[in-house]
């Protein structure tokens, strides 16, 4: 069956620490991943966008990598701080055009930074 | 620039009722996806619409549920003969018209209560 998981455990660190949260997926081969951030009560928040062509992909203190053959992304913030204290979602698109609109979204990481 | 607007934000209905919630897309956006959020739960896809069009209402349960996107005004979705178990969060995200490879800029979401 078709699976995209996160660790469903909170992620608790130390500020100044980087944090990284991982993202497995089963059964799909998607052209592209997206990470979103989303805080209580809220929606969610777009990060950052992997094609899977592209090995790597940073944006500030974020950094976030996509291997297609472990299936898997990896999503990294470094030098972490309180503000950064959320749930991170990962999501991808279930048809390998990554054309359809329909994103299904992993359960989320709840990352809790400690001052 | 508005970001996606949604209401109301908090809904109670009664088992029985019809629930209506509205989404506004943000300016110069043409695609709306509704996605559910159950307590615990992850982000489940419902329908994608786009002006007069629905695109894929895969994830729209097949009895009660109705989504529309007029040619003017905000997006409809419409829960019919409300049961608790649709007690949940609704969020509506859209995306500009180019398509492909597009994050989703969501909105704060409608939390439907239902007694």
């Amino acid at each position: 069956s078709q699976k995209i998981e996160q660790n469903s455990e909170a992620l608790n660190i130390q500020e100044g620490k980087t944090a990284t949260l991982t993202c497995n997926y089963t059964n799909y081969s998607p052209a592209y991943l997206q990470w979103y951030r989303q805080d209580p009560g809220r929606g969610p928040v777009f990060l950052l966008l992997i094609r899977e062509n592209e090995k790597e992909k940073r944006k500030e203190r974020l950094k976030v990598t996509f291997d297609t053959t472990l299936k898997q992304s990896l999503f990294h913030i470094t030098a972490s701080q309180p503000a950064d204290s959320a749930t991170y979602l990962c999501a991808l698109d279930p048809s390998r055009s990554g054309n359809t609109g329909k994103l299904i979204f992993g359960q989320g990481t709840t990352l809790q930074v400690k001052p | 620039n508005a970001g996606v607007m949604q209401n109301p934000r908090h809904l109670v209905r009664r088992r029985g009722q019809e629930a209506r919630l509205r989404c506004s897309p943000m300016k110069g956006h043409s695609h709306v996806y509704w996605y559910r959020q159950l307590p615990e739960e992850g982000l489940k896809f419902m329908v994608y619409l786009q002006k007069e069009n629905i695109i894929d209402e895969s994830g729209m349960p097949k009895e009660r549920f109705s989504a529309e996107f007029p040619k003017e005004g905000p997006s409809i979705l419409r829960i019919q003969q409300v049961v608790r178990g649709d007690s949940a969060a609704y969020f509506c995200a859209s995306s500009p018209p180019s398509g492909g490879f597009h994050e989703q800029y969501f909105g704060p979401g409608t939390r439907l209560t239902v007694t």
